[in-house]
C-alpha cells in the first residue's frame, strides 16, 4: 500500500522565522511529488518534483526531491502570518489513473 | 488556472436521508474525476475515480453502495452519500483532470480542486 508521511505534524513559529517541512513516501510506480497549501477550502497547488536534486522556487518558497532516499522538503524563508495553513505533500503515481496519494499533512502557524 | 466548483458548499441533513454533492468543471473538459474525503485534523483519502461514461473506481474501503458516483458529461460529476450517518460527516472534496486538452505542468495533467462540501449529518 503506497504511503506518504509528513513531519512534523504541526509547528509553530515567529514571523520572520524559516520552516523546513519534511514529506517521505514509500510508492509503487512513483511519477513525482507534489506539494499543496490548504488554507480554509481545497488545496492549493504550490510545486510538483519529478527530477531529484532539481530545486523549484517560488518567492519565499522552495523544494527539493531526493529520490534515493524517497524524501522531499518544503522550505518557507522569512515567515508571514498569511503562511499559516496546512501543508500537503501527494505522491503521484504513473499509469493512467494518475492517483494523487496524499500525506498526513504539516500544520503550520506563524505567529506575530 | 481552471476553474473547478462544487455544491452545496455545505450541508446538514438527518441521518438516513440522502445527499448529493455536485463537481462542476467550469472552463475545461475533464474526463476524469476524483473524489476526497477529509475527516478532521486528517489529509485527504481517496475515494474514488470516475471516469466519463464509465462506472467508478473505488479504492479499498469505500462502499459502493453508499458513496454513488454519476459521471455523466464531461463537465459534471456527482457523489450521492445514500442513508447518511453521523460517521459520515466529513469534509468531501472533487479534483477534476483534463483528458488532454488542457495541459498543466510538464504535461501532466494537473488536478484541479473543489471548494469542498462540508457534510454534517445529524
Amino acid at each position: 500500500e503506497d504511503k506518504v508521511v509528513q513531519s512534523p505534524l504541526s509547528l509553530v513559529v515567529h514571523e520572520g522565522d524559516t520552516v523546513t517541512l519534511n514529506c517521505s513516501y514509500e510508492v509503487t510506480n512513483f511519477r513525482s511529488l507534489l506539494w499543496y497549501k490548504q488554507e480554509k477550502k481545497a488545496p492549493t497547488f504550490l510545486f510538483m518534483l519529478t527530477s531529484s536534486g532539481i530545486e523549484k522556487k517560488s518567492g519565499r518558497l522552495s523544494s527539493i526531491l531526493d529520490k534515493k532516499e524517497l524524501f522531499s522538503i518544503l522550505n518557507i524563508t522569512a515567515t508571514q502570518t498569511g503562511d499559516s495553513a496546512i501543508y500537503l505533500c501527494a505522491s503521484l503515481n504513473t499509469g493512467t489513473a494518475s492517483k494523487l496519494t496524499f500525506g498526513t499533512g504539516t500544520r503550520l502557524q506563524v505567529t506575530l | 488556472g481552471a476553474v473547478v466548483s462544487q455544491h452545496p458548499s455545505w450541508v446538514i441533513c438527518k441521518s438516513g436521508t440522502s445527499v448529493k454533492i455536485e463537481c462542476r468543471s467550469l472552463d475545461f473538459q475533464a474526463t476524469t474525476m476524483f473524489w476526497y474525503r477529509q475527516f478532521p485534523k486528517q489529509s485527504l483519502m481517496l475515494m474514488a475515480t470516475s471516469n466519463e461514461g464509465s462506472k467508478a473506481t473505488y479504492e479499498q474501503g469505500v462502499e459502493k453502495d453508499k458513496f454513488l458516483i454519476n459521471h455523466a458529461s464531461l463537465t459534471l460529476s456527482t457523489l450521492t452519500v445514500t442513508s447518511a450517518h453521523p460517521e459520515d460527516s466529513s469534509f468531501y472534496i472533487c479534483s477534476a483532470r483534463s483528458g488532454g486538452g488542457r495541459q498543466g505542468i510538464s504535461s501532466y495533467n494537473e488536478q484541479f480542486f473543489g471548494p469542498g462540501t462540508r457534510l454534517t449529518v445529524l
